[in-house]
């Protein structure tokens, strides 16, 4: 199973709305990390927030982390139409340096 | 500064044909190095990763290799492609750090026929 999933799944806004999802995970990690990925390319990496850290802001993204609940969220505030893209969450392990992925929420973004 | 690249961007390849799709890093050395698979609206599957020349860790069971043959060079290759081997692949390096974000290519829309 993944080890981060992503909460709703798919999301539209109106341009200017807030934008939230959720991330769960199993296992205890070293850090979790945001990442967006516009249609048919690669993943731009957004915000890294360590297991240590409850709360992360870049720009228009706030990242929270909430270790006791295994879970995160990323707020885009403001949002806009070029913010429309995927956004996944990723987990690396305490003693690893592998990335694993949620299936990611689509976020449509309506001007 | 650094880059990545992987080419070709689409690859239309029939069944049982083989396969090879490089991946390059400038601008770094020794960094780690990575191939995943995208299925259509889905996550990502780490298939490689490499933390050195020659040295490939294979995350699933599958139809797919890779080799590291130079520092900065990442081969994703099949001796038979399967209809199941369709999907978007990425490469990603990372800084040897344990631990930090990863840079991602542009991709490869790989359909096999």
């Amino acid at each position: 199973s993944q080890q981060g999933e992503e909460d709703p799944q798919a999301l539209s806004i109106q341009e200017g709305e807030n934008a939230t999802m959720n991330c769960s995970y199993k296992t205890s990690i070293n850090n979790l990390q945001w990442y967006r990925q516009n249609s048919g390319r690669g993943l731009v990496h957004l915000i890294l927030i360590r297991s240590n850290e409850r709360e992360k802001h870049s720009g228009r993204l706030r990242v929270t982390l909430d270790t006791s609940k295994k879970s995160s969220s990323l707020l885009i505030t403001a949002s806009r139409a070029a913010d429309t893209a995927s956004y996944f969450c990723a987990t690396i392990k305490a003693a690893g340096n592998k990335l694993t992925f949620g299936g990611g929420t689509r976020v449509l973004v309506k001007p | 500064s650094q880059t990545i690249h992987q080419w070709p961007a689409t690859l239309v390849q029939p069944v049982g044909s083989p396969l090879s799709l490089e991946c390059t890093v400038e601008g770094t050395s020794n960094p780690n190095l990575y191939w995943y698979r995208q299925a259509a609206g889905r996550g990502l599957q780490l298939l490689f990763y490499s933390v050195g020349i020659g040295q490939i860790s294979s995350e699933v069971p599958q139809n797919l290799s890779a080799s590291r043959p130079q520092d900065r060079q990442f081969i994703l290759s099949s001796k038979k492609l399967l209809l199941s081997d369709s999907g978007f692949y990425l490469c990603a390096w990372s800084f040897r750090d344990r631990g930090t974000e990863q840079y991602f290519g542009p991709g490869t829309r790989l359909t096999v026929t």
